[in-house]
């Protein structure tokens, strides 16, 4: 089956880095997504990534490694505002998205 | 950048009654648009798949005929749930893509109660 796994919850301090990971078994790759969703509204496109490596945007950067079936998503200077959940999405080879369960990243001051 | 509207953001029905879900790609041509379901605290559950012009996907225990998909245009998919029931109730959120590589955009949602 297809399966994606991201930690539930995490807790940061505001003004330090995070890292969310996310792990796939997917039939075929065709790119994963990182998306943020705050409480009570529709998710916002944060990243994608196809190729291996590092992508960086701003304060947020996503890494890929297809062989090992692995993304996280970095957060870097963190603000309150980011308190948010982080859904890690796979296109399988059907360019199906496949969701995870989303890691709800609690900030503290 | 891509934008996605959702009518309406929010409706209350009476238990028995249809409710009609729009959702528009303001800025760009559509090729597919997705809806999803998400309760509280969980995560986007996808329901359908649907192609301009063609019959929509539906996901394994959603149920076609309660849950009407129309895309008539390449702007514009409407949702309509029929007879709805308070278990109906939820967050309904549709997205858009361009072409298959492309990110989903979302629309804003719409959360519905029924009463």
């Amino acid at each position: 089956g297809q399966n994606i796994d991201q930690p539930t919850e995490m807790t940061a301090t505001e003004g330090a880095i995070v890292q969310i990971n996310c792990t796939y078994q997917t039939s075929g790759f065709n790119g994963l997504f990182w998306y943020q969703q705050h409480a009570g509204e529709a998710p916002t496109f944060l990243s994608y990534n196809v190729l291996d490596g590092l992508e960086e945007k701003g304060r947020f950067s996503s890494f890929l490694s297809r062989s090992k079936g692995y993304s996280y998503l970095l957060l870097k200077e963190l603000q309150m505002k980011d308190s948010a959940s982080y859904l890690c999405a796979v296109t399988d080879s059907n360019y199906q998205l496949i969701w995870g369960a989303g890691t709800k990243l609690i900030i503290k001051p | 950048g891509a934008v996605v509207s959702q009518h309406p953001s929010w409706v209350i029905c009476k238990s028995g009654t249809s409710v009609k879900i729009e959702c528009r790609s303001l800025d760009f041509q559509a090729t597919t648009m997705f809806w999803y379901r998400q309760f509280p605290k969980q995560s986007l559950m996808l329901m359908a798949t649907s192609n301009e012009g063609s019959k929509a996907t539906y996901e394994q225990g959603v149920e076609k005929d309660k849950f009407l998909i129309n895309h008539a245009s390449l702007t514009l998919s409407t949702l309509t749930v029929t007879s709805a029931h308070p278990e109906d109730s939820s967050f309904y959120i549709c997205s858009a893509r361009l072409a298959e590589y492309n990110e989903q955009f979302f629309g804003p949602g719409t959360r519905l109660t029924v009463l």
